[in-house]
C-alpha cells in the first residue's frame, strides 16, 4: 500500500499569519494531487488541486508541488479562526482509480 | 450543479443487526463512486469504489458489501454489523473532467454500533 504521510499537528498559527501545511507520498508515478478541509463531525471538502509542479494560487490559498521530492504542500495566508479545521492531503496514484489520503494535520488559528 | 445526498445522517445499530446506507448523486451522469470509512481521529479507508451500475471493487476485505442498482444510487450494506464497524461513513463521486478524477463528498452518514 503506497503511502501519505502528514504531521498529525496540532498546527497553531496567530490570527493574520501564513499557515503551512505538508503532506509527502511514496508512489513516485503519482499524478494529481489535491487538498481537502474537514470540519469536525463534517465531511471533507474541496480545497484545490495541483498536477504540475510549482505553486499554484487561489485567493487566500496557495498548493505547492515537488515531485522530486515527493512532496506537496497547502499555505494558508492570513490565517483566520474560520480556518481551524483538518486539512487532508490525497493523492491520486497511477493506475488506481481512488484517491489515497493523510491522515490530516489539525490547524488551530489563535484569534 | 451536481449534489450528493446520503442517509440517514446519523445511526446507532445493535451488533448483529444489519445495515444499509444510502447514496444518491444527482446532476451528473456515469459518476464514479466510492465509499470511504473514517474511524474516529483517523484518515480515510476506502471501502469500495463503481465505475458503473452493477460494478463494484472492493479494496479491504470485511462483512460490509456494496451494490449500484441505478447509475447514480451506491449501497453500503451489512448483514451483521461489528462493534469495529463504527465510524464516518462518506460517499464520493468523482468527476473526470480534463482527464483528473476531482472527488467530492456527500455529508456522511455516523454509525454506532453497541
Amino acid at each position: 500500500q503506497k503511502e501519505v504521510e502528514q504531521n498529525s499537528g496540532p498546527l497553531s498559527v496567530p490570527e493574520g499569519a501564513i499557515a503551512s501545511l505538508n503532506c509527502t507520498y511514496s508512489d513516485r508515478g503519482s499524478q494529481s494531487f489535491f487538498w481537502y478541509r474537514q470540519y469536525s463531525g463534517k465531511s471533507p471538502e474541496l480545497i484545490m488541486f495541483i498536477y504540475s509542479n510549482g505553486d499554484k494560487e487561489d485567493g487566500r490559498f496557495t498548493a505547492q508541488l515537488n515531485k522530486a521530492s515527493q512532496y506537496v504542500s497547502l499555505l494558508i495566508r492570513d490565517s483566520q479562526p474560520s480556518d481551524s479545521a483538518t486539512y487532508l492531503c490525497a493523492v491520486n496514484e497511477r493506475g488506481r482509480r481512488a484517491l489515497t489520503f493523510g491522515s490530516g494535520t489539525r490547524l488551530q488559528v489563535q484569534p | 450543479s451536481q449534489t450528493i445526498h446520503q442517509w440517514p445522517a446519523t445511526l446507532v445499530q445493535p451488533v448483529g443487526s444489519p445495515l444499509s446506507l444510502e447514496c444518491t448523486v444527482e446532476g451528473t451522469s456515469n459518476p464514479n463512486l466510492y465509499w470511504y470509512r473514517q474511524a474516529a481521529g483517523r484518515g480515510l479507508q476506502l471501502l469500495f469504489y463503481s465505475v458503473g451500475i452493477g460494478q463494484i471493487s472492493s479494496e479491504v476485505p470485511q462483512n460490509l458489501s456494496a451494490s449500484r442498482p441505478q447509475d447514480r444510487q451506491f449501497i453500503l450494506s451489512s448483514k451483521k454489523l461489528l462493534l469495529s464497524d463504527s465510524g464516518f461513513y462518506l460517499c464520493a463521486w468523482s468527476d473526470r473532467t480534463g482527464g483528473l478524477e476531482t472527488q467530492y463528498f456527500g455529508p456522511g452518514t455516523r454509525l454506532l454500533v453497541l
